[in-house]
C-alpha cells in the first residue's frame, strides 16, 4: 500500500461516541486525503490537506474533523454528529510521478461499524 | 463540475481473454486520469495513469486509451488472469492547481476460469 498505514483495520463504535482513525505515511508527501466508500459507490472526499497545519473540507465534511500537525500524519475523527458513519474509510497521500503530476496512493482502509 | 461514470457495473470475462473497462467523464478541462484496482476489503491500488496530452499509454499487460473528443477513457487488460478480479475505478483530475480527484463508481471485473 505504498507506505501508507491506517489503523485500526476494523473499528466498532457505539452511537454517540467520537472515534479517531489513524493515517500515517512515510512517502514524504505534502498532500493527504480522507475518503469515504459505501457499497457500490465511488469514493467521496471528506477532507484534504495540501500542507502541514492546513486542511480543507471536501464534499462530505459534515460530522467529521481532521488535524494536520505533522507532515506524515492526518487523523480523522468521526463525531457523533455524523448521521450514518458506518463505511469503509480510505486515506491517501499524493506525490509526483515522473512527468510532474501528483498521483494519489491509498492506504489499506479502516472499516467503521456503528453498533 | 466533474462527474465520472462507468458504462458497465460488472464485466465477466474468460481467463486468457482481453478485458476492456470503459469510463466517461464530463469536464473537458480534466487533464489527468488514473485507473485504480481495488480488491475486496483493500485500498485502491494505482494501475496506470495518462495525461490529457496523450491518447494512449501502455504498462505491463494494461493499456489506457483516452479520447478527449468524446470524453472517454478505457482500460484494456491483456490475457486476463484470475488475479485481475477486482473492482476497477477511473478517476479524473479537474485541472488547475488542485490535486483533487473525481472517482467513478467502479466496474467489477469477474474472471471465469
Amino acid at each position: 500500500d505504498g507506505g501508507i498505514t491506517q489503523s485500526p483495520k476494523y473499528l466498532f463504535r457505539k452511537e454517540g461516541q467520537n472515534v479517531t482513525l489513524s493515517c500515517e505515511q512515510n512517502l514524504n508527501h505534502d498532500a493527504m486525503y480522507w475518503y469515504r466508500q459505501d457499497p457500490g459507490q465511488g469514493l467521496r472526499l471528506i477532507y484534504y490537506s495540501q500542507i502541514v497545519n492546513d486542511f480543507q473540507k471536501g464534499d462530505i465534511a459534515e460530522g467529521y474533523s481532521v488535524s494536520r500537525e505533522k507532515k506524515e500524519s492526518f487523523p480523522l475523527t468521526v463525531t457523533s454528529a455524523q448521521k450514518n458513519p458506518t463505511a469503509f474509510y480510505l486515506c491517501a497521500s499524493s506525490g509526483p510521478l515522473a512527468g510532474g503530476k501528483d498521483t494519489q496512493y491509498f492506504g489499506p482502509g479502516t472499516r467503521l461499524t456503528v453498533l | 463540475g466533474e462527474s465520472v461514470g462507468l458504462h458497465l457495473p460488472t464485466l465477466s470475462v474468460q481467463e486468457g481473454d482481453n478485458s476492456i473497462i470503459n469510463c466517461a467523464y464530463s469536464n473537458s478541462a480534466s487533464d489527468y486520469f488514473i485507473w485504480y484496482k481495488q480488491e475486496s476489503g483493500k485500498g485502491p491500488q494505482f494501475i496506470i495513469d495518462i495525461r490529457s496530452n496523450m491518447d494512449k499509454r501502455q504498462g505491463q499487460r494494461v493499456t489506457v486509451l483516452l479520447n478527449k473528443t468524446v470524453k472517454h477513457l478505457s482500460l484494456q487488460i491483456a490475457a486476463t488472469q484470475p488475479g485481475d478480479s477486482a473492482v476497477y475505478f477511473c478517476a479524473a483530475q479537474p485541472g488547475g492547481a488542485t490535486n483533487k480527484l473525481i472517482f467513478g463508481t467502479g466496474t467489477l471485473l469477474a474472471v471465469q476460469p
